[in-house]
C-alpha cells in the first residue's frame, strides 16, 4: 500500500547548526503534504502546508525563517530547521494525502539540538 | 472555531475489559473524522475513519468508532482490551480528505492485568 517516509528518524545536532528531515510519498504522487510538530506528551500542530512548486503555508506562529519547507518534487518535501536551538527539539512528523479519501502520515522524526 | 476534544487525558482499563475513549468536535462542514494510535517514540498509524455513510465503522486491532451527529461525538471503542493496547490514542478532524488534521490533545490507555 502507499507509505510515505521519513528520514532521518531521529538527529541529533549542535545548537546553531541546521538540519533536513526529508518527507517522501514512496508510491504516489503528492502535490501536497503536511507537517506536524508534537511536543513531549502533546498533541500535534500543524506547522505548514508545504506546495510542490509553490511556496509553503505556513500557521500562525510559525517562524518561515526557522522553518524552511521546501517541495520540490511530487514525492519529496523537506523541512529545514534552521539555527537550531534547544527549544527546538521535538518530534515532527509529515502526511501526505494520497488524492483519494486517505492520508498517510510518515514516521516521524525526532530531533535533539544540544 | 474547529476543535477536537478528547475530555480523558489518562485511561486505565483492566485486560479484557471493555474500552471507550471519547471524541466531541466543533466543525463548521461536514467532519472527516479520524482516530489514530501512537505507541511510545513512534508515528501514528491509522485505526479507522468517517467519511459518511453507516456512522458504524470498524477499524483495524477490533476497534469500532460510531459518528453521532447530534452529540458532535466520534468515541472509539473496544470490547475487550489486549495489554499492547496500550498506547496514545488521538482523534483527529478535517473537512475533506486531502487537508490537515485538527488533533484532539490524546488519551493515554494504559491496561493493567
Amino acid at each position: 500500500g502507499a507509505v510515505v517516509s521519513q528520514h532521518p528518524s531521529r538527529v541529533i545536532c549542535k545548537s546553531g547548526t541546521s538540519v533536513k528531515i526529508e518527507c517522501r510519498s514512496l508510491d504516489f504522487q503528492a502535490t501536497t503534504m503536511f507537517w506536524y510538530r508534537q511536543f513531549p506528551k502533546k498533541s500535534l500542530m500543524l506547522m505548514a502546508t508545504s506546495n510542490e512548486g509553490s511556496k509553503a503555508t505556513y500557521e500562525q506562529g510559525v517562524e518561515k525563517d526557522k522553518f524552511l519547507i521546501n517541495h520540490a518534487s511530487l514525492t519529496l518535501s523537506t523541512l529545514t530547521v534552521t539555527s537550531a536551538h534547544p527549544e527546538d527539539s521535538s518530534f515532527y512528523i509529515c502526511s501526505a494525502p494520497t488524492g483519494g479519501n486517505t492520508i498517510y502520515f510518515g514516521e516521524g522524526s525526532w530531533l535533539t539540538v544540544v | 472555531a474547529q476543535s477536537v476534544t478528547q475530555p480523558d487525558i489518562h485511561i486505565t482499563v483492566s485486560e479484557g475489559a471493555s474500552l471507550e475513549l471519547r471524541c466531541n468536535y466543533s466543525y463548521g462542514a461536514t467532519p472527516y473524522l479520524f482516530w489514530y494510535v501512537q505507541s511510545p517514540g513512534q508515528g501514528l498509524q491509522l485505526l479507522l475513519k468517517y467519511f459518511s455513510g453507516d456512522t458504524l465503522v470498524q477499524g483495524i486491532k477490533g476497534f469500532e468508532a460510531e459518528f453521532k451527529r447530534s452529540q458532535s461525538s466520534f468515541n472509539l471503542r473496544k470490547p475487550s482490551v489486549h495489554w499492547s493496547d496500550a498506547a496514545e490514542y488521538f482523534c483527529a478532524v478535517g473537512d475533506q480528505a486531502g487537508t490537515a488534521l485538527i488533533f484532539g490533545k490524546g488519551t493515554t490507555l494504559s491496561v493493567s492485568s
